[in-house]
């Protein structure tokens, strides 16, 4: 069983609307919680990366939260753009023994 | 500055060849790791990298080796292919080792064994 799950799957929404996407893990001990996008054909981008002290990371239109108590993490999308059709990789783990889930696909329609 | 850079881009490759892929890290950056990216596996991390030592290695076979040059590039080895090696290898690098530094990606290396 993947330690990382994400959901949904897949996504499709408006251009301007926001969007939530979640991750929840089992992975233990925790180091750290990192959030990918990944264009297609091209290797993954770093958007945010959070220890276990921190609930809260934004970086421009993305936001991602971290509950360590329950092992959730969500990343928020605000008023969305073609260009962040993707998919978003959430990764947990030190480098060295990172686990990754299967990703969510974002689409975002004109 | 220039990002992490992988070649060849694309490769096609025969059941039991081997395969040399190489990745040159972003200046500076002295860890470099490699996944495997399937459609049925997701992403999977191979090993690491740093000061021409492997840190870190994944749940991969012997098949599957790497090494760093003294100019931190770096390359990964892939013997007596198989077909489920078919993937997108990527690699990343990062300015230290260690649980929070950031990771930058190239952009892979598309892997088809026929």
């Amino acid at each position: 069983k993947n330690q990382v799950e994400q959901s949904p799957q897949s996504l499709i929404i408006l251009e301007g609307k926001n969007c939530t996407l979640q991750c929840n893990y089992t992975v233990s001990p925790f180091s750290n919680l990192r959030w990918y996008k990944q264009d297609t054909g091209r290797g993954p981008v770093s958007l945010t990366i959070m220890t276990f002290s921190e609930n809260t990371k934004s970086n421009g239109r993305y936001t991602a939260t971290l509950d360590a108590d329950t092992k959730q993490s969500s990343l928020h999308i605000t008023a969305s753009q073609l260009s962040d059709s993707a998919s978003y990789i959430c990764v947990v783990g030190p480098l060295g023994d990172m686990r990754f889930g299967a990703g969510t696909r974002l689409t975002v329609k004109p | 500055k220039a990002g992490v850079t992988q070649t060849p881009r694309y490769l096609i490759k025969t059941r039991g060849q081997q395969v040399t892929l190489s990745c040159s890290p972003i200046s500076g950056h002295r860890s470099v790791s490699w996944y495997q990216q399937t459609p049925g596996q997701g992403l999977q991390f191979l090993f690491e990298y740093f000061s021409e030592t492997q840190r870190n290695k994944g749940n991969f076979p012997g098949r599957f080796s790497g090494r760093q040059f003294s100019n931190s590039r770096s390359e990964m080895n892939v013997s007596t292919l198989e077909l489920g090696d078919s993937a997108l290898y990527l690699c990343a690098s990062s300015l230290i080792t260690g649980s929070d530094s950031p990771l930058h990606f190239g952009n892979g290396t598309r892997l088809t064994v026929t």
